[in-house]
């Protein structure tokens, strides 16, 4: 157990939706990360929030949007989903030291029908 | 930008035997991180081995060893005695030392294990 949580685990909706998918990084982790795998695809780094901060973005849509809350945990917010959107979804947490590995949570399998 | 490369979609090992993945990179860094990622049937990401750029010594751990060329931009990881529960898809992963970056990974390469 990675100590990374995502809710949901999985998530079927209509194309044209809006979905938000939770995360909940390690105890004392301040940095999370979102990353989007589709079909037997690599990772694609989608934005990273440091303490609240968004610190680093990679492809991300702009039909998507993230924040960090005080808390630490994490919501990505998909909407006007296309058939293409359906993927796994991972999250994943690191401490304030830039030598640590990433730490992934299960991910949340999204299907746009 | 850097970028990850694993040229080896898939590979296959019998049961017991040695297999070596491959990874390239790119970078103008000098400082950076190397990771080697484990992505079986369930979906889960699991962290295999890690390696310092600055640290000569590959890094070991148990079964998985690496072979890190710093000068040829090559880290490829070498799994020993191959076991059925090493089938699954392995990701090669960049990190550069600027604090707090995401890590960039390769397409992955599937490795089956033959009883």
């Amino acid at each position: 157990d990675s100590g990374v949580t995502q809710t949901p685990k999985h998530l079927i909706t209509a194309t044209g939706q809006r979905v938000t998918l939770r995360c909940s990084p390690r105890s004392g982790d301040l940095s999370v990360y979102w990353y989007q795998q589709s079909l037997d695809q690599g990772l694609q780094f989608l934005i990273q929030y440091y303490n609240g901060e968004e610190r680093a973005k990679g492809n991300i849509l702009e039909r998507f949007s993230a924040q960090q809350f005080p808390d630490l945990h994490s919501e990505l917010n998909l909407s006007s989903l296309e058939l293409g959107d359906s993927a796994l979804y991972f999250c994943a947490s690191s401490p304030s030291s830039y030598n640590s590995p990433l730490h992934f949570g299960n991910g949340t399998r999204l299907t746009v029908t | 930008a850097q970028t990850v490369t694993q040229s080896q979609p898939e590979m296959s090992v019998q049961e017991a035997e040695t297999v070596t993945l491959s990874c390239t990179y790119d970078t103008s860094e000098s400082d950076y991180y190397l990771f080697w990622y484990k992505q079986p049937p369930s979906r889960q990401m699991i962290l295999v081995i890690r390696q310092e750029a600055y640290k000569q010594q590959n890094a070991t751990e148990n079964r998985f060893s690496v072979n890190f060329q710093k000068a040829a931009k090559s880290f490829s990881l070498k799994i020993s005695d191959s076991q059925l529960g090493d089938a699954a898809m392995y990701f090669c992963a960049y990190r550069t030392n600027s604090g707090n970056t995401p890590l960039v990974f390769g397409k992955g390469t599937r490795l089956s294990v033959i009883a």
